[in-house]
């Protein structure tokens, strides 16, 4: 099983409909983040929590927003999604101390 | 407002040369990433370099970190075709453990 699991993998949806996406992890990690990918653009984060009570805005948090239910689960909101939100997510996790995030296998989301 | 810059953004390369990836970021950080991303699939840690001169190698990789001139480079020995990939470095915050990722360095290894 993987140690972050990403549901749905792939979802087409239309404009203004609300999305959540979810995010599980196994490892025992506080610290979670979801970042979103667009081609040529790198990943850009857009929130992220260090732990149940702790979550931070990234770079491009307009639009989204996040609940963080568990230490285990932390999940990202498209209140009213909309075309220029298409792209490729994805949530990670890491422990304190510098070692490397862990990424899950991402959500492909596509808003029409 | 930390950026990173990676470059070049393409690289094909023949199979058995030798090449340079670079990335440059704008702010102090003591923290370094390398991650390597194969099409449609997640994102794969390589490096972590959390030093000035950190020296990590793996295989026909190699990563080096200085702080003072805030430069990463991954060097690509020998190359093969399984090579072939998205590299992407990534800094993290002095304030956290977020990271700001570069745009990523598409590779092309060919015969």
């Amino acid at each position: 099983d993987a140690d972050v699991t990403q549901t749905p993998r792939n979802r087409i949806t239309k404009t203004g409909k609300r999305i959540m996406l979810e995010c599980s992890q196994t490892k025992g990690h506080d610290r979670m983040y979801w970042y979103r990918q667009d081609p040529g653009l790198g990943l850009r984060l857009i929130y992220y929590s260090f732990d149940v009570k702790d979550i931070n805005k990234g770079e491009i948090s307009d639009g989204y927003s996040v609940s963080r239910q568990a230490q285990a689960k932390f999940s990202l909101s498209l209140e009213s999604a909309i075309p220029n939100q298409t792209a490729l997510y994805f949530c990670a996790t890491s422990p304190p101390g510098g070692q490397p995030q862990h990424f899950g296998d991402g959500t492909r989301l596509s808003i029409l | 407002e930390l950026k990173v810059e990676q470059n070049p953004l393409f690289l094909s390369m023949q199979e058995g040369k030798n090449y340079t990836i670079y990335c440059n970021y704008s702010t102090t950080s003591d923290r370094l990433y390398w991650y390597r991303q194969d099409p449609g699939k997640s994102l794969e840690s390589l490096f972590v370099l959390l030093s000035n001169g950190a020296v990590k190698q793996e295989g026909r990789l190699m990563a080096s970190l200085d702080t003072k001139a805030r430069l990463s480079t991954l060097h690509i020995t020998a190359a093969v075709h399984d090579l072939s990939a998205t590299y992407f470095c990534a800094v993290g915050l002095n304030s956290g453990y977020a990271l700001n990722f570069g745009k990523g360095t598409s590779l092309l290894v060919t015969p």
